[in-house]
């Protein structure tokens, strides 16, 4: 079946422009995730929807940052006032839930602010 | 907070050699643990995981066990390939926090022939 989609694959923008990401999950996955994974380590949380609203936020860096789910299956990962700190690659998982349950990833959106 | 530590790479061995990637974690109550692998070009995928205390879990000839004493989720092989070249990031969640995955630096792997 399908798995994680996420576009566009690579985004290049100026620094200051607004940016949207987007995550396609699998269907019937009620929690979605975003990630940030810079060059060289982890990926690292940014936000948590268990269906159509945000259940934790707490990763986003600032409040350029924001993301939505509003039918509870695709997101959009927002970001205002890009900066050159904002590169990396975002990633978004989707889950049924569930102790110790498996994220599938998606290919991520390479995101390069100049 | 959670957090996860692993040894830094890059490894590099021959094939056929043993493999070991140590793992420990900091982590409240009772996390789960997970390898993910990242190959070349590709994205993250679930590589094993174990969800309580001595569970082993097992996937590709990779195994790993989870370890409560010693807060430990150390990644083996018992013989590599080229194939298996990679970066692995162990990684834990914990159900009453929403599930979401702390993980680590990563490490690579190369495996020469």
């Amino acid at each position: 079946g399908a798995g994680v989609s996420q576009t566009p694959s690579n985004k290049v923008t100026e620094k200051g422009k607004y940016v949207e990401l987007r995550c396609d999950p699998i269907s019937g996955h009620t929690a979605l995730y975003w990630y940030r994974q810079s060059l060289g380590q982890g990926p690292e949380f940014l936000i948590y929807f268990q269906g159509t609203g945000a259940a934790d936020d707490s990763g986003l860096p600032n409040d350029r940052f924001f993301a939505v789910r509003p039918e509870g299956s695709v997101s959009t990962l927002k970001i205002q006032r890009t900066e050159r700190g904002d590169s990396a690659v975002y990633l978004c998982a989707s889950s049924l839930g569930g102790r110790g349950a498996e994220q599938y990833f998606g290919p991520g959106t390479r995101l390069t602010v100049t | 907070g959670n957090s996860v530590t692993q040894m830094e790479g890059p490894v590099t061995l021959s094939e056929e050699a043993f493999l070991t990637i140590n793992c420990t974690y900091t982590a409240t109550g009772y996390p789960s643990l997970f390898w993910y692998v990242q190959y070349p070009g590709e994205g993250l995928q679930l590589l094993l995981k174990a969800t309580k205390a001595d569970d082993k879990g097992s996937n590709k000839g990779f195994e790993a066990t989870y370890r409560k004493e010693t807060t430990s989720f150390h990644l083996e092989k018992g013989s590599v390939q080229v194939s298996d070249s990679a970066v692995y990031f162990c990684a834990l969640s914990s159900y009453n926090a929403g599930n979401m995955l702390t993980f680590g630096g990563g490490t690579r792997l190369m495996v020469k022939p």
